[in-house]
């Protein structure tokens, strides 16, 4: 099945405490991105890679980190979490180079940061 | 990068059809319109895309003036479970180059 996966799906975690929320897809897809989400403010893109060890920030991506090693994975990294970084998460990919625009959604990560 | 605007939220009954209008009055010349539904504590889904003019799918039918500074997504004879966020992005068909903005998106709560 055709999918993008996210874990974890919901975390506690502490001010300061380093975590990765990982994302993964088997669609082959060259273009990843994450997003949050929070009450009022909609999606808004934290960075985004058009390919292997390519990436580029979105909107909002102080206080985040990315990689992308390898195509298939594309791992979020909060080196220091902040209590301003609560929010759902939201991990997307789609094809770059063919016809359709179509971005595919991961089931969301809840995080929150105490 | 092109802004889109949505009202905040719709009401509609079950059965009626549903127009949906985004405004995007700096559209590029190569930015395609892109419609997505997301129920609560779910990602967005894609419904629709175009570029101008009309296109129209399963789901729902996407309105494109001349002018493309607006869009308008029209879902036919709701029902409850179309209550839903739906978003109006505007930008290049598979831009790996610029951050694709969401915007707020369209609240729609249909009522029986």
């Amino acid at each position: 099945e055709a999918q993008v996966t996210q874990n974890p799906r919901y975390l506690i975690t502490v001010t300061g405490k380093k975590l990765t929320v990982t994302c993964s897809q088997n669609m082959n897809h060259e273009y990843m991105s994450w997003y949050r989400q929070d009450p009022g403010l909609g999606l808004r893109q934290i960075y985004y890679s058009m390919n292997v060890e390519v990436t580029d920030k979105g909107d909002v991506p102080e206080g985040y980190k990315v990689s992308r090693k390898e195509k298939r994975n594309f791992p979020l990294i909060l080196e220091s979490p902040s209590p301003n970084q609560t929010s759902l998460y939201f991990c997307a990919s789609s094809f770059y180079s063919l016809a359709s625009g179509e971005l595919f959604f991961g089931e969301g990560s809840r995080l929150t940061v105490l | 990068l092109a802004k889109t605007t949505q009202p905040i939220s719709m009401d509609s009954y079950e059965g009626q059809e549903v127009n949906i209008t985004c405004s995007h009055n700096n559209i590029a010349t190569n930015d395609y319109i892109t419609w997505y539904q997301q129920f609560p504590s779910q990602g967005p889904r894609f419904i629709i895309q175009g570029y101008k003019t009309k296109v129209t799918n399963e789901v729902a039918s996407l309105f494109i003036p001349a002018d493309r500074k607006s869009s308008t997504l029209s879902l036919p004879r709701v029902s409850l479970s179309d209550t839903a966020v739906y978003y109006c992005l505007v930008g290049l068909r598979n831009s790996g180059n610029t951050p694709l903005v969401f915007g707020k998106g369209t609240r729609l709560s249909v009522i029986a």
